[in-house]
């Protein structure tokens, strides 16, 4: 199937920093969702993607899709400990496909 | 409140046993999905449905077998053909099979004794 990498697999962030992970495709990509799942949880539904350049906000959370249509990001503004998770990304074709997904601890 | 029930949480399973994975969802959903998770990787896809009595191989079914004969039910069988059968099982459920946001159900852990 078609693949997405994930970068970073493990960020470390410092309470009160931001970070961003990064979904990249070697195809162009129709649209992406972005899931959370927290240590013992299972998936939830963040956001959908769908237009170049998209640019959505959700508090802290900034996602985006690229122009090209071949990648996306998470920025996390000011990390609180709620944070904690692991973000996947889940490009489109005709079914989902999830990345491998970005691990997040938080040093208080 | 409408959601995804799987039963059992933790499963346990004896050389050469086959153990079915319940899934149950109110959501009227017509597309029901299940993955396989393993530690440090994303979620892999095993089957779907999009309507009942109809489903699809997904990514790594072998080993597996699923049947949809309500709308509301999607169980997942492991076959003692599946080598490696431990894994976080997930089910997750959407209005229909196009770009819609998955819900997923709290998932089963299945462990070989």
């Amino acid at each position: 199937g078609q693949q997405v990498m994930q970068i970073p697999q493990y960020q470390h962030v410092q309470e009160g920093e931001d970070f961003t992970t990064y979904c990249n495709s070697s195809t162009t990509l129709s649209n992406i969702q972005w899931y959370k799942q927290r240590p013992g949880g299972h998936p939830v539904f963040l956001i959908q993607l769908v237009k170049s350049g998209e640019v959505k906000k959700q508090k802290r959370l900034t996602f985006q899709f690229g122009e090209a249509k071949k990648n996306s990001s998470l920025h996390i503004t000011a990390t609180q400990t709620t944070d904690v998770g692991t973000y996947f990304c889940a490009p489109w074709y005709y079914k989902l496909s999830f990345g491998a997904g970005t691990t997040v601890t938080v040093r208080a | 409140d409408g959601g995804i029930t799987q039963s059992p949480k933790y499963l346990f399973r004896k050389e050469g046993q086959n153990v079915t994975l319940s899934c149950e969802q109110n959501l009227n959903h017509d597309a029901m999905y299940w993955y396989r998770q393993d530690p440090g990787q994303g979620l892999r896809l095993i089957y779907y449905s999009q309507i009942v009595n109809d489903f699809q191989k997904g990514d790594i079914a072998e080993g597996y077998s699923v049947s949809r004969e309500k709308k509301e039910s999607f169980p997942l069988t492991v076959t003692s053909a599946q080598k490696n059968p431990t894994a976080f099982y997930l089910c997750a459920s959407s209005t229909a099979l196009s770009n819609q946001p998955q819900h997923f159900g709290d998932g089963t852990r299945l462990s070989i004794l």
